[in-house]
C-alpha cells in the first residue's frame, strides 16, 4: 500500500496568514492526489484534485501543487472558516486508497 | 442538489452484523462509482470499499476482506456496505462517498454526512 505521510500533523496560525501543509507518498504517484477540508462533526470536503485543480466552489485562496512524490496545500490568506483539519488521498494505485493522517490547523 | 444519505448504524455486540444504507439523490448514480470510508472516533480517514457503476467490480482494504461485502441496487439509487464478523476497531463513523470513475477519478467529490457503528458489548 502507499503510505501518505503528512507534516505537519498539528499547528496554530493567525488569520491573515500564509500557511503550506505538506503531503509525501511512499512512492511516485504523478499527480493523483486530492485533498479535503473536515471541520468537527461534519464530513469531509474536497477542495483540490489532480494535485492542482480547484474544486468548483472552493475559494482560490486554496492552491496545491507537486508530483511525484512530494505536494503541498497552500491557503494564501487563512480566514476564520479555514480552521479544520485537512488530508490528503492518493488514488494513483488501489486497493487500498488511502489517505495522509490529517492536518490540524489551530488558531493561534 | 446532490444528496447521500447514510443509515443503519447503531451499537452492535463483537462477532454481530449491521447492514449500512446509502441513499443517493441529485445526480444519475448509476453512473459513478460509490466507496465506503470510515473515520475511528478522533482518528483519520480510512477507505474501506467501493464498488463500479453496474457492481461488476469490488475492491475491499485488507482488514475487511471477507467479512464486509459492498453492493448497490441502480433501480433503487442505493448503495450498501453488508458488516458481518464485527470487531470493537470496527467502531467508526461511516460514510459513503462518490467517484467518477474507478481509476484515475478515484477521489470524491461528495460525501454523506455519515452514520455511527459502534461494536462494544
Amino acid at each position: 500500500a502507499i503510505r501518505m505521510t503528512q507534516s505537519p500533523s498539528s499547528f496554530s496560525a493567525s488569520t491573515g496568514d500564509r500557511v503550506t501543509i505538506t503531503c509525501r507518498a511512499s512512492q511516485g504517484i504523478s499527480s493523483y492526489l486530492a485533498w479535503y477540508q473536515q471541520k468537527p462533526g461534519k464530513a469531509p470536503k474536497l477542495l483540490i484534485y489532480a494535485a492542482s485543480t480547484l474544486q468548483s466552489g472552493v475559494p482560490s485562496r486554496f492552491s496545491g501543487s507537486g508530483s511525484g512524490t512530494d505536494f503541498t496545500l497552500t491557503i494564501s490568506c487563512l480566514q476564520s472558516e479555514d480552521f479544520a483539519t485537512y488530508y490528503c488521498q492518493q488514488y494513483y494505485s488501489y486497493p487500498p486508497i488511502t489517505f495522509g493522517q490529517g492536518t490540524r490547523l489551530e488558531i493561534k | 442538489e446532490v444528496q447521500l444519505v447514510e443509515s443503519g448504524g447503531g451499537l452492535v455486540q463483537p462477532g454481530g452484523s449491521l447492514r449500512l444504507s446509502c441513499a443517493a439523490s441529485g445526480f444519475t448514480f448509476s453512473s459513478y462509482w460509490m466507496s465506503w470510508v470510515r473515520q475511528a472516533p478522533g482518528k483519520g480517514l480510512e477507505w474501506v470499499a467501493n464498488i463500479k457503476q453496474d457492481g461488476s467490480e469490488k475492491y475491499y482494504v485488507d482488514s475487511v476482506k471477507g467479512r464486509f461485502t459492498i453492493s448497490r441496487d441502480n433501480a433503487k439509487n442505493s448503495l450498501y456496505l453488508q458488516m458481518n464478523s464485527l470487531r470493537a476497531e470496527d467502531t467508526a463513523v461511516y460514510y459513503c462517498a462518490r467517484s467518477l470513475d474507478g481509476n484515475r477519478n478515484n477521489y470524491f467529490d461528495y460525501w454523506g454526512q455519515g452514520t455511527l457503528v459502534t461494536v462494544s458489548s
